[in-house]
């Protein structure tokens, strides 16, 4: 399967700020996903991140609090934006090759804010 | 949207012991998928079940995708400390999007050694 490098792992940030994360993938992949997992809890998912158009957001999710982009097949990029201590969790991309695959993760960003 | 209940929420065994744990829906899924998640890392896939009675094995861990097409157990033969984690299976409900995965909320192993 593919190797999914996230960046960065983990990160303490500042109530107010924005975060982006990447995710890259080593070969060309169909669809890349985001997710977050809140402390002990399942996953979630955000958006599916569309390459060279708007990401689809799952409800509750929004383009202006969690804007993503995918300018091309091994790249996604998720901001965290406005961050507030709600939003202290793990934030997993996740990659599919096609349509009877399943999807496989990166190792998450542990994001904790103050 | 789809609900996955999954159970037991925990398990403390002894090494050696063998484990099942299940996931159950009120809806048809079409796939089923076992993840492993450890502490600091994304969930690992174990296995992937696409066919309603089908039975898969990867080492110690076997999985089944129920007939009714609602349910799937996974089980672990003669565990290992190496085996503690959280397991959570996977779907993708019928008439949703071949990418639309519903999680469980997943099992915490404990093995005693």
């Amino acid at each position: 399967s593919a190797v999914i490098s996230q960046k960065p792992s983990r990160d303490i940030c500042q109530r107010g700020t924005s975060l982006t994360i990447q995710c890259q993938v080593d070969s060309q992949v169909t669809m890349m996903f985001w997710y977050r997992q809140q402390p002990g809890q399942s996953l979630t998912l955000i958006a599916t991140a569309n390459q060279g158009s708007e990401a689809t957001y799952e409800s509750g999710f929004v383009i202006d609090k969690f804007p993503i982009s995918r300018p091309n097949l091994t790249f996604s990029t998720l901001t965290v934006s406005n961050m507030s201590p709600e939003d202290s969790s793990i934030y997993l991309c996740s990659v599919q090759q096609g349509s009877n695959q399943p999807q496989h993760f990166g190792d998450g960003t542990r994001l904790s804010i103050l | 949207g789809q609900q996955l209940n999954q159970s037991p929420q925990s398990m403390f065994i002894q090494e050696g012991e063998d484990v099942s744990m299940n996931c159950t829906s009120s809806s048809i899924f079409n796939t089923w998928l076992w993840y492993k998640q450890e502490p600091g890392e994304g969930p690992v896939l174990l296995i992937a079940l696409y066919k309603a009675g089908e039975l898969t094995s990867n080492g110690r861990l076997t999985a089944q995708f129920g007939i009714t097409r609602k349910d799937s157990f996974l089980n672990i033969s003669a565990s290992i400390p190496s085996d503690v984690g959280i397991y959570f299976c996977a779907g993708v409900a019928s008439g949703a999007g071949s990418y639309q995965l519903t999680f469980g909320k997943g099992t915490k192993l404990s093995v005693i050694p």
